[in-house]
């Protein structure tokens, strides 16, 4: 069955460095998102991208993050600048349309020292 | 802005007992999603409700949906303890150039005790 794979699983890093987290949505997807959960707590939208470009973005995705579909197989998340409140899984997600399931990676879980 | 409620928030209950989860939403949304989420695991689909009235059921779970009511419940039925885990409704905003992304209640933590 298709899934969406995401790298690294656990990524620890220290306050101030950049971070990408990499996904592969399903092959035949064309709508991309990103979410997080910080322990404990409810999931957030962070990001959604399709047709090559933001959809929409939330008030957590401020300038420090960003978001690429480099090749047409990968959708990566940057954060160019971490800091101690980004501790969080991030969890890709894609769909088909944009009424269909919605479709979740193993999820990234960062920790930022 | 759209917000969903989700009660209990916690769930401690007996195998084979029946309890029902309620989510509510505070807007228009014909669409509505049930996530089962285990201990540091991402998020399995349960059930996709698109329209008013919708019922679903697989194992010993049924989900419904009332969008009049602004209302889904996800029905546990002669609980056993594999059903332990966190119950995430979500619900369809309604983005712009059809991103239409979720937003996620806090989740139930169910608990099924021998």
């Amino acid at each position: 069955e298709p899934e969406v794979t995401q790298t690294p699983s656990h990524q620890v890093t220290q306050m101030g460095q950049e971070v990408i987290l990499r996904c592969v949505p399903i092959s035949n997807h064309l709508y991309f998102y990103w979410y997080r959960q910080i322990l404990g707590q409810k999931v957030e939208f962070l990001v959604s991208f399709y047709n090559n470009e933001i959809s929409e973005k939330s008030e957590i995705f401020d300038d420090q993050f960003s978001v690429e579909r480099p090749d047409g197989s990968n959708f990566t998340l940057k954060i160019r600048s971490t800091k101690l409140e980004d501790s969080a899984m991030y969890f890709c997600a894609s769909r088909t349309g944009f009424t269909g399931e919605l479709f979740f990676g193993e999820g990234s879980r960062l920790t930022v020292l | 802005e759209l917000k969903v409620e989700q009660n209990p928030l916690f769930l401690s209950m007996q195998e084979g007992k029946n309890y029902t989860i309620y989510c509510n939403y505070s807007t228009t949304s014909d669409r509505l999603y049930w996530y089962r989420q285990d201990p540091g695991k991402s998020l399995e689909s349960l059930f996709v409700l698109l329209s008013n009235g919708a019922v679903k059921q697989e194992g010993r779970l049924m989900a419904s949906l009332d969008t009049k009511a602004r209302l889904s419940t996800l029905h546990i039925t002669a609980a056993v303890h594999d059903l332990s885990a966190t119950y995430f409704c979500a619900v369809d905003r309604g983005g712009q150039g059809g991103s239409e992304k979720l937003v996620f209640g806090k989740g139930t933590k169910l608990t099924v005790n021998p």
